[in-house]
């Protein structure tokens, strides 16, 4: 079971530079979720889709934008990278109600 | 806006020992709550979901606990065991989200 799979694992980014986080789940979810965790923050929403075509903003929206492609696929895109912005960041998925089921992560450093 | 108190933010004990993990949380009018762990540099895994009707729910050596009057959930590791050294994060779901707690980083020493 592949679950919740999130491609890069490992990306470094030059200040300006744009580039897409990839995520895909196979447990055919509803609902899909983007987070960012930093040290002493905790993890944090960015974005989430509760359905296919439907795109709502977390708390903390500001520099990124989402694609729900699917019911399988929800990219996050950085159209312009800033340090602070360096971060890890998790995908996640769910049916309503039940429970959140995460990806392993993708660490980005922003230069 | 909800927020998630973890104590303590760090924990060791030696093996065997039973154990309890707090979570507090300032709204409850809440959705369901979510106990995960975090292995160092690994995404989190789903320990246990309550939801807001419920009281508590297990899983083998685990059990978690929810009172909503009192904005508190516990996580109870019973018989612990070096393998449970891990991050547990504790998350308060509204309809559509997850707030997170900071987490109580536990080490089991053999």
């Amino acid at each position: 079971n592949a679950g919740v799979t999130q491609t890069p694992k490992f990306q470094v980014l030059k200040t300006g530079q744009s580039m897409t986080l990839q995520c895909a789940q196979d447990m055919n979810h509803n609902s899909m979720y983007w987070y960012r965790q930093d040290p002493g923050m905790g993890l944090r929403l960015i974005y989430y889709s509760a359905s296919e075509g439907t795109t709502d903003k977390g708390e903390v929206p500001n520099g990124y934008n989402v694609s729900r492609l699917n019911k399988r696929e929800f990219s996050l895109r950085l159209e312009s990278a800033a340090p602070s912005q360096t971060s890890v960041y998790f995908c996640a998925s769910s049916e309503v109600g039940g429970p959140q089921h995460f990806g392993d992560g993708t660490r980005l450093s922003i230069l | 806006k909800q927020e998630v108190t973890q104590i303590p933010a760090a924990l060791s004990v030696p093996e065997g020992e039973n154990l309890v993990l707090n979570c507090s949380f300032t709204d409850s009018a809440i959705y369901n709550l979510q106990w995960f762990r975090q292995d160092p540099g690994k995404g989190l895994t789903s320990l246990l979901l309550i939801q807001s009707s419920q009281r508590e729910q297990t899983s083998g050596r685990l059990n978690a606990s929810l009172d909503k009057s009192s904005g508190r959930s516990t996580l109870y590791i019973a018989a612990s065991q070096p393998g449970d050294s891990a991050t547990y994060l504790c998350a308060v779901g509204s309809a559509r989200q997850l707030t997170f707690g900071s987490g109580t980083q536990l080490t089991v020493l053999p």
